[in-house]
């Protein structure tokens, strides 16, 4: 079975530009996490899909971050214009459930520098 | 949210146990502890989890008091593979479909040679 997988790995962009992350879940999670890891601080929640639904976005730093998930499969981040202090590590995970007993799977994450 | 609150670096040497201890003094009462383990340019992976007492699995043993205000993580006979970052998280898992996880800096451990 694959695992969650992100593309791009690495993506260096200038201040201003606009970067689109993408998340493949695995298959029949419905699910999916996005957390943020700034250099040097803790990795922190960005939001949760259920299918479709934005079941909890309380983490997402402002309106520059917008995330999608038409149709329940993958989902998308986009940052819109990427200010320095966005750079860092962006982990997608998903779940089968949000039960106890289901855990989160990561992706590799999402290494973006902005310069 | 419970914090929790962990050695920033631990080092060991192959074949050693090593036992790392993380503390959740306001942890409540329908919180589960998990512990999560990271290596370098990958996403992290979960290890264990329990309420109380004793779990043990293929990769580790979990050891939480009666008062549930710490617990450890034991690594049996610890190989240079195990050089990671190990995370505890401290949560309350069954709160409808909210099941964000909250992160510490996590343990940097090191096995050498």
């Amino acid at each position: 079975e694959a695992g969650v997988t992100q593309f791009p790995s690495h993506s260096v962009i200038e201040k201003g530009q606009t970067v689109t992350l993408r998340c493949d879940p695995i298959s029949g999670h419905d699910n999916l996490y996005w957390y943020r890891r700034v250099m040097g601080k803790e990795i922190k929640f960005l939001l949760h899909f259920v299918k479709e639904s934005k079941q909890d976005e309380s983490g997402m730093p402002n309106n520059r971050f917008l995330a999608e998930r038409t149709g329940g499969t993958y989902s998308t981040l986009k940052v819109q214009p990427a200010e320095l202090e966005d750079s860092g590590v962006y982990f997608c995970a998903s779940s089968q459930g949000s039960g106890i007993h289901y855990e989160q799977y990561f992706g590799p994450g999402t290494r973006l520098t902005v310069t | 949210l419970a914090k929790t609150t962990q050695p920033i670096s631990m080092d060991s040497y192959e074949g050693q146990e090593v036992n790392i201890t993380c503390s959740h003094n306001n942890i409540a009462t329908n919180d589960y502890i998990t512990w999560y383990q990271q290596f370098p340019s990958q996403g992290p992976r979960f290890i264990i989890q329990g309420y109380k007492t004793k779990v043990t699995n293929e990769v580790a043993s979990l050891f939480i008091p009666a008062d549930r205000k710490s617990s450890t993580l034991s690594l049996p006979r610890v190989s240079l593979s195990d050089t990671a970052v190990y995370y505890c998280l401290v949560g309350d898992y069954r709160a409808g479909n909210n099941r964000k996880l909250i992160w510490g800096l996590g343990t940097s451990l090191a096995v050498n040679p």
